[in-house]
């Protein structure tokens, strides 16, 4: 069975620019979930999509944003983005209530 | 909200030694506690986790021990392998109530296992 897949796995940008990150999910898993990884502030939930909704939502600004596809697969937008925005962005997914399963991310670096 | 807090942030073993790592969580209703490990370049991966109906979870040599009533639960890996030398995560998780785990993450434990 394959895992979760992120695309892409590095990406550089620009301040002010914006970025689109992708995820699928493990075939038959419904639930989507993102997280920013950071050496400072660690593993930061960002939030959660089931069934094309938004069921869960981190502490994060608006400019963090996401959605899901009828097929489950998810992406998450950042718009305007800072140099505070450069992690590792973790997708996991889940089939609702279960344990999560992680990709390997999408390293991005902000210049 | 929920906090996590593990210790130690590092921890160095002899090869065959045992190794474990401690986390506390503040929110009582939390009810599900994964661990993950985590490689250089890699995500997450899920080792173990246990519900709160349990006190204790073995696979191998990795175990789990959750005590409710002081909220803190425990991740032991006996035999320690150089493979093992990676770094740990604890999580807790609150149900929504609309049947979703949102995690929140304790900071890691950086483990080496010395040949």
């Amino acid at each position: 069975k394959a895992g979760v897949t992120q695309t892409p796995r590095y990406l550089i940008k620009t301040r002010g620019q914006q970025v689109t990150l992708s995820c699928s999910p493990i075939s038959g898993h419904r639930s989507v979930s993102w997280y920013q990884q950071t050496p400072g502030q660690g593993l930061q939930f960002l939030f959660e999509y089931f069934s094309e909704t938004q069921r869960n939502k981190g502490n994060f600004p608006g400019r963090f944003s996401g959605r899901q596809f009828s097929n489950s697969r998810s992406e998450m937008n950042v718009s305007t983005l800072e140099l505070g925005d450069s992690a590792l962005y973790l997708c996991a997914s889940s089939l609702g209530t279960g344990p999560q399963h992680f990709g390997d991310g999408t390293r991005l670096s902000i210049l | 909200g929920e906090n996590v807090e593990q210790h130690p942030s590092t921890l160095s073993v002899q090869e065959g030694d045992s190794a474990v790592i401690k986390c506390t969580y503040s929110d009582s209703a939390s009810n599900y506690f994964p661990w993950y490990k985590q490689e250089l370049g890699k995500g997450p991966q899920l080792i173990i986790d246990i519900r709160s109906n349990v006190g204790e979870k073995k696979d191998q040599r990795i175990a789990v021990t959750l005590n409710k009533t002081a909220k803190h639960f425990s991740l032991h890996i006996t035999e320690t392998q150089p493979e093992d030398s990676a770094v740990y995560f604890c999580a807790a998780s609150i149900n929504s109530g609309a049947g979703s785990y949102q995690l929140t993450f304790g900071k890691g434990t950086k483990l080496s296992v010395i040949p």
